[in-house]
């Protein structure tokens, strides 16, 4: 069976630009999470959604967003990118989302 | 609040030695931990979870073990090989579902 995966790989954008990441959960799961991770800290939490409803948020301002699909893929759009949003953008799913969790290899964002 | 605290931020060992990598948090009312390997640039591979009602778990040559009254969970690795070389990330859920993730601990295994 498939992981989870992500696309895309990599994605340059320039300050100011909107970006739309995109995560398709393991066959069967039914939540996705999305994390952040900066360089040489450890992830950072942004958003978890089972079954098409947001359950939780973590610390992040409203130029963030995401939404979830009837098939549980999901997208994570940033808006009003700045130098700071560079990142590795990790989406994680799972059975409902208080079991083990499962790791996409992430969306490389680097704004300019 | 609720943190999770990995030291140290980085390891060297030479290869075949048994060791441990340690995590605390702060609040023992936890729902589960989670081991994580991470590869540089890559996303992370689960390696253990222990759910909150049990002490360890183990998986080939890791063990994980969980002591939640004081606040602390250990990764046992066995016989490490230079493949064992990467970043292994401890997190914490807690009532809410999200995963609190310690800073790391970059280990590298030297032949």
């Amino acid at each position: 069976d498939a992981g989870v995966t992500q696309s895309p790989t990599h994605l340059i954008k320039t300050r100011g630009q909107q970006v739309t990441l995109r995560c398709s959960p393991i066959s069967g799961h039914k939540s996705v999470s999305w994390y952040q991770q900066v360089l040489g800290q450890g992830p950072q939490f942004i958003f978890q959604y089972y079954e098409k409803e947001e359950r939780g948020r973590g610390n992040f301002p409203d130029r963030f967003s995401a939404r979830q699909f009837p098939n549980y893929s999901s997208e994570l759009n940033v808006n009003a990118l700045l130098l700071g949003d560079s990142a590795l953008y990790l989406c994680a799913s799972s059975w409902t989302g208080q079991n083990e969790q499962f790791f996409g290899p992430g969306t490389r964002l680097t704004v300019l | 609040k609720q943190e999770v605290t990995q030291i140290p931020a980085a390891l060297s060992v030479p290869e075949g030695e048994n060791l441990v990598l340690n995590c605390s948090f702060t609040d023992s009312a936890i729902y589960n931990l989670q081991w994580f390997r991470q590869d540089p640039g890559k996303g992370l591979t689960s390696l253990l979870l222990i759910q909150s009602s049990q002490r360890e778990q183990t998986s080939g040559r890791l063990n994980a073990s969980l002591d939640k009254s004081s606040g602390r969970s250990t990764l046992y690795i066995a016989a490490s090989q230079p493949g064992d070389s990467a970043t292994y990330l401890c997190a914490v859920t807690w009532g809410a579902q999200k995963l609190v993730f310690g800073q790391g601990t970059r280990l590298t295994i030297n032949p």
